[in-house]
């Protein structure tokens, strides 16, 4: 199975803040990688899938790079209904499919 | 537009079996490329992809659980259904079923989860 890491598990940071998540594979994926933001109590939302295309209706200072094993996701001024805990997953190699621990983004 | 909703029990006992029922409207099980996908996420933990079943009968497991787990869909009923065998306390979790983007692996809508709890 593929192993998504992703970095850091969590950190603080104000409104207005431009902040950056990485996930990095344990092997190649290609493009074939989404992110997913969650608020408590609630599902997953898909941001962003094939690394880098925006899921429609999702604001634009969402944004993601990467292939092969390294990818980031960027949010370019943070806004308080961000503050979220955000995870990537890979879709290159299945079963299974999978997840990254994910990344916690907290108000300091 | 898409919806899902998990339903199911909300406590199980150790060893017993788990069956949870996706009801899903805005898409159908009949056309090609469509699939349905379940994932769970313990409390405070992440999340972890269980099963998928696609519009022709193919049906995918996670490695680790495929022994436990059948995933079946009921077209006329717009249902899939999961079921798990030999529940245990670390099954604890929040089940989502979720709609997977046509001919692709990844989750553009979800269900709004439904939590597990295995304990006697």
């Amino acid at each position: 199975a593929i192993r998504m890491t992703q970095s850091p598990s969590s950190f603080s940071a104000s409104t207005g803040d431009r902040v950056t998540i990485t996930c990095r594979a344990s092997q190649g994926i290609s493009s074939y990688l989404a992110w997913y933001q969650q608020k408590p109590g609630k599902a997953p939302k898909l941001l962003i899938y094939a690394a880098s295309t925006l899921q429609s209706g999702v604001p634009s200072r969402f944004s993601g790079s990467g292939s092969g094993t390294d990818f980031t996701l960027t949010i370019s001024c943070l806004q308080s209904e961000d503050f979220a805990t955000y995870y990537c997953q890979q879709y290159y190699s299945y079963p299974p499919l999978t997840f990254g621990g994910g990344t916690k983004v907290e108000i300091k | 537009q898409i919806t899902l909703k998990e339903s199911g029990p909300t406590l199980v006992k150790p060893t017993q079996t788990l069956t949870l029922t996706c009801t899903f409207s805005g898409f159908s099980l009949s056309t090609s490329g469509v699939g349905v996908g379940w994932i769970r996420q313990p409390p405070g933990k992440a999340l972890e992809w269980l099963a998928l079943i696609y519009w022709n009968d193919d049906k995918r497991y996670s490695p680790s659980l495929k022994s436990r787990l059948t995933i079946t869909k009921d077209t006329s009923k717009n249902q899939v259904v999961l079921t798990m065998t030999n529940m245990d306390p670390v099954d604890t979790a929040t089940y989502y079923c979720a709609h997977p983007r046509e001919s692709m692996y990844y989750f553009d809508y979800w269900g709004q989860g439904t939590l597990v709890t295995v304990s006697s």
